[in-house]
């Protein structure tokens, strides 16, 4: 069964402060990675998405990173700002598949 | 930039009542999904449909329908809303590029349903 888990399942920084979000998928045959952001009582925004080849893609203050043979993929925030506080959602698509959804990760940035 | 649209933020439904939710997108983009978002449980995927007319069964398909009578236009229906159907429901569509339906997918807004 495709699954994907990300960790932590919450997460309180400092304004300022760098921090980094996991996401371990067993989805196959795996076609790309993609992250989100999804603001409170908003839908999802796409920030990276990453297929095979590719092991790392930066967006801003955003960079995810891409394991694909220990099938993890973890994403970091530099310099974090107030408005980087959402949930961060992983997405891993298998070829002519579905996507599988982890249930996300809530960032809390606090001045 | 692509826009996906639904027709209300917030609904207020009795139960029982027949709910219709809209959305709408500007892209020509061939996918569109319905999800469910609920606390703890993520998105799950209800329907989808990859042409007009053309409809799959997501994960929760159970107590909904979906129309596509239009390729930028994608309706969820509840026939008889039910309490547990309170959820936040997004939309959202995505390009099909070389027959690959995995390509990102822009999400509306959000509708938040509550079921008395």
């Amino acid at each position: 069964k495709n699954q994907v888990e990300q960790s932590p399942q919450s997460l309180i920084i400092l304004e300022g402060k760098n921090c980094t979000l996991q996401c371990n998928y067993t989805v196959s045959p795996f076609s790309n990675l993609r992250w989100y952001k999804q603001d409170t009582g908003r839908g999802p925004v796409s920030l990276t998405i990453m297929t095979f080849s590719e092991n790392t893609k930066s967006n801003g203050r955003y960079t995810a990173t891409l394991d694909a043979d220990t099938k993890q993929s973890s994403l970091h925030i530099t310099a974090s700002q107030l408005s980087d506080s959402a949930s961060y959602i992983c997405v891993v698509s298998a070829y002519a598949g579905k996507s599988t959804f982890g249930d996300g990760t809530t960032l809390t940035v606090k001045p | 930039d692509v826009k996906v649209t639904q027709s209300s933020r917030y609904l207020v439904k009795r139960t029982g009542e027949k709910v219709f939710l809209e959305c709408v997108q500007d892209m020509d983009h061939e996918n569109m999904f319905w999800y469910r978002q609920d606390p703890g449980l993520g998105l799950r995927l209800i329907y989808f449909s990859y042409d007009v007319k053309m409809k799959e069964k997501g994960d929760i398909p159970e107590g909904y329908s979906v129309s596509r009578e239009k390729k930028e236009r994608f309706s969820l229906i509840l026939e008889s809303a039910s309490t547990n159907q309170t959820s936040m429901y997004l939309c959202a569509s995505s390009f099909v590029r070389g027959g690959r339906a995995t390509d990102t997918q822009y999400f509306g807004p959000g509708t938040r349903l509550t079921v008395l």
